[in-house]
């Protein structure tokens, strides 16, 4: 499967763990997003890396949000000290330089209990 | 005003009908648009990319209207299968951003 893969696909986490998601884009694609979304809401944008360099980051991405990229191939988002409110799907998507097509994976989804 | 808007319905229409869809934005200087369709809990998935000169692909076609600020998705012959949500989205020189989606019910 050459697609983009995350994992894991879910994941049920007690309110103040720490917690790692996994993306591997398309292995052609430079370009790589991390989205989140929540029931009735279109996919939000968190962050994205050209290569392994870490270009924007969302005003959504709190101070217990982190990503990278290290070696400009998979890229990890670690959630600390969770929260309830951090329940939410979370999309890493990867692409050419834009204007090109996205790529979502199928997503890791997040319950924090 | 929402950088991306859409009617988040539901559309509900009948097997065989036409229906269509407009996704409005707010920055004229967006480059690129995209139609994804999502089936509840499951990924985005590329539906197709519109283009100035408008797009076909078998029943649907795709519209971007620069001058207004708009584009659409039309589906003709609407099928249950393609009961979903169809998102919009545009690119810009570094991210996509995406509408909260139109859903669409297909009733036999």
């Amino acid at each position: 499967d050459t697609g983009v893969s995350q994992n894991p696909r879910h994941k049920i986490t007690k309110r103040g763990q720490n917690v790692t998601f996994r993306c591997d884009p398309i292995s052609e694609h430079n370009r790589l997003y991390w989205y989140r979304q929540t029931l009735g809401q279109g996919p939000e944008f968190l962050t994205y890396f050209q290569n392994e360099a870490q270009l924007e980051k969302s005003r959504l991405l709190s101070d217990r949000f982190s990503a990278e990229r290290p070696k400009g191939s998979f890229s990890t988002l670690e959630i600390q000290r969770t929260e309830q409110g951090d329940s939410a799907m979370y999309l890493c998507a990867s692409s050419l330089v834009p204007p090109t097509e996205a790529f979502f994976g199928q997503g890791t989804r997040l319950t924090v209990v | 005003r929402k950088e991306v808007e859409q009617d988040p319905g539901p559309f509900n229409v009948p097997e065989g009908a036409t229906v269509a869809f407009n996704c409005t934005y707010s920055n004229s200087a967006s480059q690129s648009f995209f139609w994804y369709r999502q089936d509840c809990r499951k990924e985005p998935k590329l539906l197709m990319s519109v283009y100035s000169s408008g797009n076909e692909d078998g029943r649907f076609t795709a519209q971007l209207n620069r001058a207004s600020q708009y584009i659409s998705l039309l589906i003709r012959d609407s099928k249950l299968s393609d009961s979903a949500t169809y998102l919009c989205g545009l690119s810009g020189t570094y991210k996509y951003i995406f509408g909260t989606g139109t859903r669409l019910k297909v009733l036999a």
